[in-house]
């Protein structure tokens, strides 16, 4: 069974910049045509996709975030990283990684980790 | 990134139907088979019910079904249970990419 678990500090200084990481058990991350993706959602509102990247590599991010993102996979840990820049209180939510096994088009997340909050104050 | 359209809430008594819209444009829903719903209980992460417009998701109960008509895709709840209160989210392949969202759903039972 796949499992999937966020971990990382749950408060962030405003100007700094955010580290999640995903580590998953029950699957490789390099294997099989899986992208690797993170999602936040601020309290009382809908969900946000941030980015993913998919085990050869290739990486999309959300144009509205993308200048701030970066997301990488760590396949001798098997779990994959968010790293979010020059943070503000706007980016306070609860983050979520999960698994696309839509091989690319299809917006199939078949497995989600249980969440982190993450507060940005100072 | 709300770019696809659900209505706020709907509701419906134990063992009605129920149906949540999902709107978009030819360049998403309209454009191709690839849309997925998810349902969310409170302080929970989404669970994926519905992918690639009508297949459920391994596990998901058969009271769940998927269509699509033109720019527009639906989700059913048939024989709505106490337990189907939740939120439920749509999402689709965009060729602007890669993905839109709906700003999503919450479902009352009454």
């Amino acid at each position: 069974q796949v499992q999937l678990q966020e971990s990382g500090p749950g408060l962030v200084q405003p100007s700094q910049t955010l580290s999640l990481t995903c580590t998953v058990s029950g699957a490789s991350i390099s294997s099989g045509n899986y992208y690797w993706s993170w999602f936040r959602q601020p309290a009382g509102k809908g969900l946000e996709w941030i980015g993913r990247i998919h085990a050869g590599g290739n990486s999309n991010y959300n144009p509205s975030l993308k200048s701030r993102v970066t997301i990488s996979l760590d396949t001798s840990n098997n779990h994959f990283s968010l790293k979010l820049s020059s943070v503000t209180a706007a980016d306070t939510a609860v983050y979520y990684c999960a698994r696309d096994s839509g091989g690319g088009s299809s917006p199939y997340m078949d497995v989600w980790g249980k969440g982190t909050t993450v507060t940005v104050s100072s | 990134q709300s770019a696809l359209t659900q209505p706020a809430s709907v509701s419906g008594s134990p063992g009605q139907s129920i149906t949540i819209s999902c709107t978009g444009t030819s360049s998403d829903i309209g454009g191709y088979k690839y849309v997925s719903w998810y349902q969310q209980h409170p302080g929970k992460a989404p669970k994926l019910l519905i992918y690639e417009v009508s297949n459920r998701s391994s596990g998901v109960s058969n009271r769940f079904s998927g269509s699509k008509s033109g720019n527009t895709a639906s989700l059913t709840i048939s024989g709505l249970q106490a337990e189907d209160e939740a939120h439920y989210y749509c999402i689709s392949y965009t060729n602007s990419g890669p993905w839109v969202f709906g700003g999503g759903t919450k479902v009352t039972v009454l």
